[in-house]
């Protein structure tokens, strides 16, 4: 069965513009959820999306958003970008209903960096 | 929120030597527990988890985790570390009183293993 898969790898933006990264779930898995990886503040859990809702938020700024679509890939976009949001993105996906079976596995992440 | 606390940031050991890495937890509820490993420019791969049941957790790669309530602790374990096992380890631990869509992470502890 095919992993997480994130699309593109490496992005390089500059200050100002806009992105979007892209997650495909393992098949039959149908929440996601993205963090963010950086040195300074280690891995920081961005969203979490099921059934093409937002089920919960963590704490940034109203730039960072997602969404998910009806065959459960997900895409996060980030406006106005900073410095500050070079990182690490990454997506995890499972597959719900009962702990046993309920883990979070990750894609490769996508590299952002910001000029 | 949940919290979870690695004790060390780097850990340097010799090949076929025996190693602990820590992690300890803040939770005043049952917990579910995590052990997830990042090989240079990838994603996190998990390595074993704990859900409830008995607290000595096997793993992949021949790791091992213990459960302790009494001191919020979940450190894993490797009788005898080869090369391969540099990486960087992250324990965490889910969202209290949510779903497992939101994970908490340690601030990561690296294993050097030198030959």
């Amino acid at each position: 069965k095919a992993g997480v898969t994130q699309t593109p790898r490496y992005l390089i933006k500059t200050r100002g513009q806009q992105v979007t990264l892209s997650c495909s779930p393992i098949s039959g898995h149908r929440s996601v959820s993205w963090y963010q990886q950086t040195p300074g503040q280690g891995l920081q859990f961005l969203f979490e999306y099921f059934s093409e809702t937002q089920r919960n938020k963590g704490n940034f700024p109203g730039r960072f958003s997602g969404r998910q679509f009806s065959n459960s890939r997900s895409e996060m976009n980030v406006s106005t970008l900073e410095l500050g949001d070079s990182a690490l993105y990454l997506c995890a996906s499972r597959r719900t209903g009962g702990a046993s079976t309920d883990t979070q596995y990750f894609g490769p992440g996508t590299r952002l960096t910001v000029l | 929120a949940q919290s979870v606390t690695q004790l060390d940031s780097q850990v340097p050991v010799f090949e076929e030597a025996p190693v602990e890495l820590r992690c300890n937890y803040s939770s005043s509820v049952s917990v579910y527990l995590f052990w997830y490993v990042q090989y240079p420019n990838q994603g996190l791969q998990l390595l074993l988890k704990y859900l409830s049941g008995s607290t000595l957790v096997k793993g992949i790669n021949g790791f091992e985790a213990e459960f302790n309530k009494s001191q919020t602790s979940f450190h894993l374990r490797k009788p005898s570390v080869h090369i391969s096992d540099t990486a960087e380890y992250f324990c965490a631990v889910p969202d209290r009183g949510s779903t497992l869509g939101r994970l908490y992470f340690g601030r990561g502890t690296q294993l050097t293993v030198w030959p």
